[in-house]
């Protein structure tokens, strides 16, 4: 049984460009959530998506936007990047009728660096 | 409103010795919390969860931790600390309801050293 999967595992992109993060959700899993984790920093909540909708958002401008597929895959795509939004992008899984309570099962993340 | 706070960014044990890693939490509604492990260039790994059943909770790999709601906390510990449990540390909470409901609030993290 395949696990919550990430890809690309690293990117490395220039000030200003776009990036798109790909997420595939552990099986039988229909909420998808995305966290940013800074250097030394605890994970930070970007937004949570099911039934193709986002439906939480933490605090984060709207460069960051992102998509649910039918299939329950999910993209996180940034748009101008900064220096800043350097991180290690975490794709995160649980089933909807047990959120909460459920544990998120997380993949291995995408290494971003913006130069 | 929810919050974590990890007391300590850094722990140093040795080998056999006692593992305690402090969480505190706040939350309007009851809580719902977790411990994490992350390893090196890894996601996160659920060792733990509290989530309304019994106040002392059972993980993988020798790990407990009690959920004591006067206190407000969520300790997590290992009687016997092991090099391989080197790592860094995560307690996150959620609520059971409300506007956090389903979204995870992490601490700073606590990166824990075993000595042999």
């Amino acid at each position: 049984d395949a696990g919550v999967t990430q890809s690309p595992t690293h990117l490395i992109k220039t000030r200003g460009q776009q990036v798109t993060l790909r997420c595939s959700p552990k099986s039988g899993h229909d909420t998808v959530s995305w966290y940013q984790q800074a250097l030394g920093q605890g994970p930070q909540f970007i937004f949570q998506y099911y039934e193709e909708e986002e439906r939480q958002r933490g605090n984060f401008p709207d460069r960051f936007s992102g998509h649910q597929f039918p299939n329950y895959s999910s993209e996180l795509n940034v748009n101008a990047l900064l220096l800043g939004d350097s991180a290690l992008y975490l794709c995160a899984s649980s089933p909807t009728r047990t959120l909460g309570s459920s544990p998120l099962h997380f993949g291995n993340g995408t290494r971003l660096t913006v130069t | 409103a929810q919050s974590v706070t990890q007391l300590g960014s850094h722990v140093s044990v040795s080998e056999g010795a006692l593992v305690l890693l402090r969480c505190n939490y706040s939350s309007s509604v009851p809580p719902y919390l977790f411990w994490y492990v992350q390893y090196p260039n890894q996601g996160l790994q659920l060792l733990l969860k509290y989530t309304s059943a019994a106040t002392l909770v059972k993980g993988i790999n020798g790990f407990e931790a009690e959920f004591k709601k006067s206190e407000t906390s969520f300790h997590l510990t290992k009687p016997s600390a092991h090099m391989s449990d080197a790592a860094e540390y995560f307690c996150a909470v959620t609520s059971s309801g409300g506007t956090s409901y389903g979204k995870l609030t992490f601490g700073q993290g606590t990166i824990l050293t075993v000595h042999p």
